[in-house]
């Protein structure tokens, strides 16, 4: 059973890098993509971004400028880094398993596994 | 980027009352598109892709339709553990774009 086990500081400063790190424990991490999403407190949910096991990403353009996202297939981890951050980005930050279905000779796509969350407060 | 707009907010509704959810896009996405259940403090939970694809375990008194720019999220006869929030998603382009979200509670 495919389990996402997540961790990262919790409280930054502003301008500092938020740095969080998602494992992936029980199945296999070639084949898909991983996600990373967030939702500030008492709001909706926001996606960040994306990576597969070669390395290509895809980026919400909103966050664009400020994230990157990263993987080590030999720990079968990924890596979301958000730099200058505000007290915007202050939220929980989930990472997820991205998993595609052909339906009819098309790729549909869903976030079917979820870490556990973690809550990032930036805070002066 | 694609905007989904869900309705209502928020509904008050009773134990094996029946639940619909709307959730409409800004443009046409086929049929791409899931939904989420989200319990406090806890990470969402697929429930459908596909827009009417149960995911595996889900109790058949879910179900979803739709496709284009409307969709449907129906709860056939809510129990207690369905009080939640829900949200669309939509997964025709990037970025990836979630519905505001519906807080389903107790009448």
């Amino acid at each position: 059973q495919v389990q996402l086990q997540q961790w990262g500081a919790g409280l930054l400063k502003p301008s500092e890098t938020l740095s969080l790190t998602c494992a992936v424990y029980g199945g296999s991490f070639s084949g898909y993509y991983w996600s990373w999403i967030r939702q500030p407190p008492g709001k909706g949910l926001e996606w960040i971004g994306e990576i597969n096991h070669s390395g290509s990403t895809n980026y919400n353009p909103s966050l664009e400028s400020r994230v990157t996202i990263s993987v080590d297939t030999s720990k079968n981890q990924f890596s979301l880094k958000l730099s200058s951050v505000t007290a915007a980005d202050t939220a929980v930050y989930y990472c997820a398993r991205t998993r595609q279905w052909l339906v009819r000779g098309r790729y549909l796509y869903a976030f079917d596994i979820w870490g556990q969350g973690t809550m990032v407060t930036v805070s002066s | 980027a694609i905007q989904m707009t869900q309705s209502p907010s928020s509904l008050s509704a009773s134990v094996g009352d029946r639940v619909t959810i709307t959730c409409r896009a800004s443009q046409g996405i086929r049929n791409d598109l899931g939904w989420y259940q989200q319990k406090p403090g806890k990470a969402p939970k697929l429930l459908i892709y596909a827009a009417s694809t149960l995911q595996s375990g889900v109790p058949s008194r879910f179900s979803g339709s739709g496709s284009g720019t409307d969709f449907t999220l129906t709860i056939s006869s809510l129990q207690p553990e369905d009080f939640a929030t829900y949200y669309c998603l939509q997964d025709y382009n990037y970025p990836r774009t979630f519905g505001q979200g519906t807080k389903v509670e107790i009448k």
